[in-house]
């Protein structure tokens, strides 16, 4: 069954460093996208990506956020300067269409980032 | 009120229950509407997608939306141990926020052998 692979699994971070949290998606999925799961709480949208730009993003999506899809595989999360309140499981997900009824929305494994 | 609303449990059956898990919701624009199975520290993996209002069946899995009421349930026949995991259900808008997905807060069941 295809998956959306992410990588680090758990990255460890000094406040104030830069991130990049990698995502493969489904190879012929459209619809890109970035939830984050702060331990005991919702998931939450962060932002989603289309056509190679941003089609919708949350509040938290704040200047220290930004995504790319540097090539016709990988889609990326940076964080510019971690905050402690950036440790969360950040999950990226992609879908057929926006409305995720081909396959439904799908989520990879998640990424643990710490920051320290 | 909340957009997306849910008994976070915990919930505890035994082997062979029926289980009943909701959620209500506010928002009259959500149409798309998911339950996601999420074992600890994995990612959420998709059980059920549904559209309209009604039910949809899926093996041990039922999934049932009442739109009029802002309702939608899922019901686990023959639960299992395997079962044991947070279920979240998920709301999509139909138009305006196309692209993301509304949470709710999920709901612990332990099934107990």
């Amino acid at each position: 069954e295809p998956e959306v692979t992410q990588t680090p699994s758990h990255q460890v971070t000094q406040m104030g460093q830069e991130v990049i949290l990698r995502c493969v998606p489904i190879s012929n999925h459209l619809y890109f996208y970035w939830y984050r799961q702060i331990l005991g709480q919702k998931v939450e949208f962060l932002v989603s990506f289309y056509n190679n730009e941003i089609s919708e993003k949350s509040e938290i999506f704040d200047d220290q956020f930004s995504v790319e899809r540097p090539d016709g595989s990988n889609f990326t999360l940076k964080i510019r300067s971690t905050k402690l309140e950036d440790s969360a499981m950040y999950f990226c997900a992609s879908s057929g269409d926006f409305r995720g009824s081909t396959y439904g929305y799908t989520f990879g494994s998640g990424t643990r980032l710490t920051v320290v | 009120q909340k957009e997306v609303e849910q008994d976070p449990g915990p919930l505890s059956v035994p082997e062979g229950a029926i289980v009943s898990l909701n959620c209500t919701y506010s928002n009259s624009a959500f149409q798309y509407f998911m339950w996601y199975r999420q074992y600890s520290r994995k990612g959420p993996e998709l059980l059920m997608y549904t559209y309209s209002s009604g039910n949809k069946e899926d093996g041990r899995f039922t999934a049932q939306v009442d739109k009029s009421s802002k309702y939608i349930s899922l019901f686990i026949r023959d639960s299992q141990p395997s079962d044991s995991a947070t279920y979240l259900c998920a709301m999509l808008n139909s138009g305006g926020s196309n692209y993301k997905l509304t949470f709710g807060k999920g709901t612990l069941l332990t099934v107990n052998p």
